[in-house]
């Protein structure tokens, strides 16, 4: 069995702030692990995605995570927040396989203070 | 290339009616997979289809059905609607069938309201 814990489900940072938003896993096998970003009445857009060739994952409008197998997780960050960013963010892992299945996290909205 | 696409985005209906929701995929992509987005569950994994066949299911009722066509496009239907139901819908498709390794692109979602 998988499982994703987010932690919080609000998170508050000013422009120009660090972004840091939390993802632990569960998984009985070696994960695949993902952030998407979901904005208002939109679907989810992939953000980044760990496939276990480096820990250090960069992503799309300056986001990354590190895979930290001791820990069980997978945060994301951006070392200055945009006022784009405001969103909701989706912590997802799966196994390999093609009976694999998506499991994801409660979701974490940032809000970017001016 | 054109993205996922759904229709129709937005969908009002009442108790014990069905509804069929629709869904493209990426040109060329063969697996196609539903999702209920919901405040109170979160996202659910629904039902993933591959060339025509059902591969993979969640814990949804049987009112809960769906299937895939030659050309990919796939459909879900949901009977006997109920309150719960009021979900946005999002439909996912990739290359292959399984979540993991192969990455997949949402489609913009059908709101279901259910009165």
């Amino acid at each position: 069995a998988q499982s994703v814990t987010q932690l919080g489900s609000h998170v508050s940072v000013s422009e120009g702030a660090l972004v840091l938003l939390r993802c632990n896993y569960s998984s009985s096998v070696p994960p695949y692990l993902f952030w998407y970003v979901q904005y208002p009445n939109q679907g989810l857009q992939l953000l980044l995605k760990y496939t276990s060739a480096a820990t250090l994952v960069k992503g799309i409008n300056g986001f990354e995570a590190e895979f930290k197998k001791s820990e069980t997780s997978f945060h994301l960050t951006k070392p200055s927040a945009h006022m784009s960013d405001a969103a909701e963010y989706f912590c997802a892992v799966a196994g390999a396989g093609a009976n694999s299945k998506l499991t994801f996290g409660k979701g974490i909205t940032l809000s970017v203070r001016p | 290339k054109a993205g996922v696409t759904q229709t129709p985005r937005y969908l009002i209906k009442t108790r014990g009616q069905q509804v069929t929701l629709s869904c493209s995929p990426i040109s060329g992509h063969r697996s196609v997979s539903w999702y209920q987005q919901t405040p109170g569950q979160g996202l659910q994994f629904l039902f993933e289809y591959f060339s025509e066949t059902q591969r993979n299911k969640g814990n949804f009722p049987g009112r809960f059905s769906g299937r895939q066509f030659s050309n990919s496009r796939s459909e879900m239907n949901v009977s006997t609607l109920e309150l719960g139901d009021s979900a946005l819908y999002l439909c996912a498709s990739s290359n292959y069938p399984g979540q993991g390794s192969d990455t997949q692109y949402f489609g913009p979602g059908t709101r279901l309201t259910v009165l």
